[in-house]
């Protein structure tokens, strides 16, 4: 059973408009989000995250928001650069749980087109 | 500062043969993990160590063991290589307590005929 879901395998966008990746959970005990971006070739390097107190996040160009209710999170970056092309992972944790482990999505391939 | 190191980068096993992925880093976290990564399924979480002399499972445990004998170490063993351990092995580690993003090694592809 995958408690975090990234349905959108890959995403192309064109340079300076808008991406949007999403991600969906199960577990409604997870309090804690993170979004890594991961080149090729190379280990999955921190971006954004953000706690389920809040609603939005952001840092710069790219912004996260949670709407709990739904389960959902997203991942907006504005304006969107060819060097953002990169897979996208989204983790949960249940900082409750003391055991500070993260669950993983599958992750979305975007694509930004020059 | 190196951050998360990973030996070695690239392994090529028969099946049966046993090894040991060495993950190493100088940020002093108290917190490890290891994970593989396969098409399809993301990064899945094999086992983890929250200090020196802890070890836990995570979610695909079987099949491999792990030590955290030094704190800034983290060894992930195969005792006997399967086919169905072909992947890109990741290590991870980050600050004690909540709120802590993790800082991942470079990978290990291993491939095991």
């Amino acid at each position: 059973d995958q408690q975090v879901k990234q349905n959108s395998p890959s995403l192309s966008v064109q340079e300076g408009r808008i991406s949007i990746l999403n991600c969906d959970y199960t577990n409604s005990m997870f309090d804690y989000f993170l979004w890594y971006k991961k080149y090729p070739a190379e280990g999955p390097t921190f971006l954004i995250s953000i706690s389920s107190i809040k609603d939005k996040n952001e840092d710069g160009r790219f912004t996260v928001f949670l709407n709990k209710s739904a389960k959902h999170l997203s991942l907006h970056i504005v304006p969107s650069q060819p060097g953002d092309s990169a897979v996208y992972f989204c983790a949960a944790s249940d900082l409750t749980s003391g055991t500070y482990k993260y669950i993983f999505g599958t992750g979305t391939r975007l694509k930004v087109l020059a | 500062n190196a951050g998360v190191t990973q030996t070695p980068k690239f392994r090529v096993l028969k099946t049966g043969q046993s090894m040991t992925l060495l993950c190493a880093q100088d940020m002093n976290h108290e917190y490890m993990y290891w994970y593989r990564q396969d098409p399809g399924m993301g990064l899945r979480l094999i086992h983890y160590s929250v200090g020196e002399g802890t070890t836990a499972k995570g979610e695909v445990p079987d099949g491999y063991n792990v030590s955290r004998l030094k704190k800034q170490n983290f060894l992930l063993g195969l005792e006997s290589a399967a086919p169905s351990q072909t992947s890109v092995y990741f290590c991870a580690s980050s600050e004690r307590g909540a709120y802590n993003e993790q800082f991942f090694g470079p990978g290990t592809r291993l491939t095991v005929l």
